[in-house]
């Protein structure tokens, strides 16, 4: 079965600090992973996805098959990033992890 | 383009119960998928519908079911309400089937008393 892990409930900085918000997955096969971000008061949107190696608000995240992880990294922090992220994996259904709420502190 | 509906955002029903939730895609997009979202379980597959067919289904009890109509809209419906149904369900369409790139509606908040 497929399962996806983000150890942090909840990563606290300072505005301009690097965040790395740690996503660690289980698939047997070619995995397909997303970044989804919820802001206050919005609905879940999709930040990134690991196909396109894209950077997206400065957010990067790079696939690690070796560590089976997905982490979402950032090298300077915004006050605006503040929200809660969910790592994703799948095609035909998504498995979510618990989510990580993210705290930029000013 | 606007986004992902649904209908009704709150909602309040008693144990035993049956609820009808109404997810309205982006126009376009012929793909809907219906997650549950709850502080104990986060999000969780329910199902997803293309071109009016359920193409998969997570690991739920048949008391959920869906549908898709032809103009791509779609409906959940939990009969015999239980506690643990209390939730938030969201609906997300796309573009195909089969993709993890999803576009999510604000979701209907279901209490179950």
């Amino acid at each position: 079965a497929q399962r996806v892990t983000q150890p942090e409930k909840l990563l606290s900085v300072f505005k301009g600090a690097p965040v790395e918000l740690k996503c660690n997955y289980s698939y047997s096969g070619s995995p397909e992973l997303f970044w989804y971000v919820q802001y206050s008061r919005q609905r879940l949107q999709l930040l990134l996805r690991h196909i396109s190696r894209e950077s997206i608000k400065g957010f990067t995240a790079d696939l690690n098959k070796g560590e089976t992880s997905f982490h979402l990294k950032k090298p300077f922090a915004q006050e605006e990033d503040s929200a809660m992220y969910y790592c994703a994996l799948g095609r035909r259904a998504l498995t979510f992890g618990s989510g990580t709420r993210l705290q930029v502190q000013p | 383009k606007a986004g992902v509906t649904q209908t009704p955002r709150y909602l309040i029903k008693t144990r035993g119960q049956q609820v009808t939730l109404s997810c309205s895609p982006i126009s376009g997009h012929r793909s809907v998928s219906w997650y549950q979202q709850t502080p104990g379980q986060g999000l969780q597959f329910l199902f997803e519908y293309f071109s009016e067919t359920q193409r998969n289904k997570g690991n739920f009890p048949g008391r959920f079911s869906g549908r898709q109509f032809s103009n791509s809209r779609s409906e959940m419906n939990v009969s015999t309400l239980e506690l643990g149904d209390s939730a938030l369900y969201l609906c997300a369409s796309s573009l195909a089937e089969h993709t993890g790139e999803l576009f999510f509606g604000e979701g209907s908040r279901l209490t179950v008393l």
